[in-house]
């Protein structure tokens, strides 16, 4: 299986605290996402870092790529409970049939954020 | 608009019945996706339609059925269900050339 593992699985800070979770995959990628669930509802896209990236910022996201420990982690800075979510990293395996990329979720980190 | 919209949000069947899920988006994107979650689990993908035609079966079972009558729509038809079946399924679109995607909210389906 491409899926990719993520840990920890589950995280409990504080808000202020900085969040940071990281995802492990299996083989070469374009690009590595990563992706916000709130509770039981849809997936949110929060940042794509391509293969030839180290690292890229927004807002008060942080992700970093290495390539040659295929792994990945996102950093949450002075978190918020409204952060309280699952977070997901995706890796895309492009299909040269359809034109599209198929993308493989990681195992998630269940992030909770207490006031 | 920058919606996925997903219809119904929650759905009760018993194994004998036949109903279907809707999702809906005017992005213009031309690759559908379902994808089906259970509880603490990630997304698995089911179903990828590319220009309205079927592109990639996840070795889904025949009960699941999916259809894409146009390039804003797609369903996914559902006969003689598991209570394994039940979960949360997510549609979600993209733009061809460009990898994120945009997942509706999800229906929400429980097999009795």
């Amino acid at each position: 299986s491409q899926q990719g593992e993520e840990d920890p699985q589950a995280l409990s800070i504080q808000e202020g605290e900085n969040a940071t979770m990281n995802c492990s995959y299996k083989t070469s990628i374009n690009n590595l996402q990563w992706y916000r669930q709130n509770s039981g509802r849809g997936l949110v896209h929060l940042i794509l870092i391509r293969s030839n990236e180290r690292e890229k910022h927004s807002g008060r996201l942080r992700v970093t790529l290495d390539t040659s420990k295929k792994s990945s982690s996102l950093l949450i800075t002075a978190s918020r409970a409204a952060d309280t979510a699952s977070y997901f990293c995706a890796t895309d395996r492009y299909s040269s049939n359809t034109g599209f990329q198929k993308l493989v979720f990681g195992t998630g980190t269940r992030l909770l954020v207490s006031p | 608009d920058t919606e996925v919209t997903q219809t119904p949000k929650h759905l009760v069947m018993g194994m004998t019945n036949k109903k279907s899920l809707k999702c809906e988006q005017h992005m213009g994107h031309r690759a559908m996706y379902w994808y089906k979650q259970k509880a603490k689990k990630p997304p698995e993908l089911m179903f990828v339609y590319s220009y309205e035609k079927l592109s990639i079966n996840e070795s889904v079972p025949s009960r699941f059925s999916p259809e894409c009558p146009n390039s804003s729509l797609l369903n996914l038809h559902l006969h003689a269900l598991q209570p394994e079946d039940s979960a949360l399924y997510l549609c979600a679109s993209s733009q061809q050339g460009r990898t994120e995607a945009f997942f509706g909210q999800g229906t929400r389906l429980t097999v009795v």
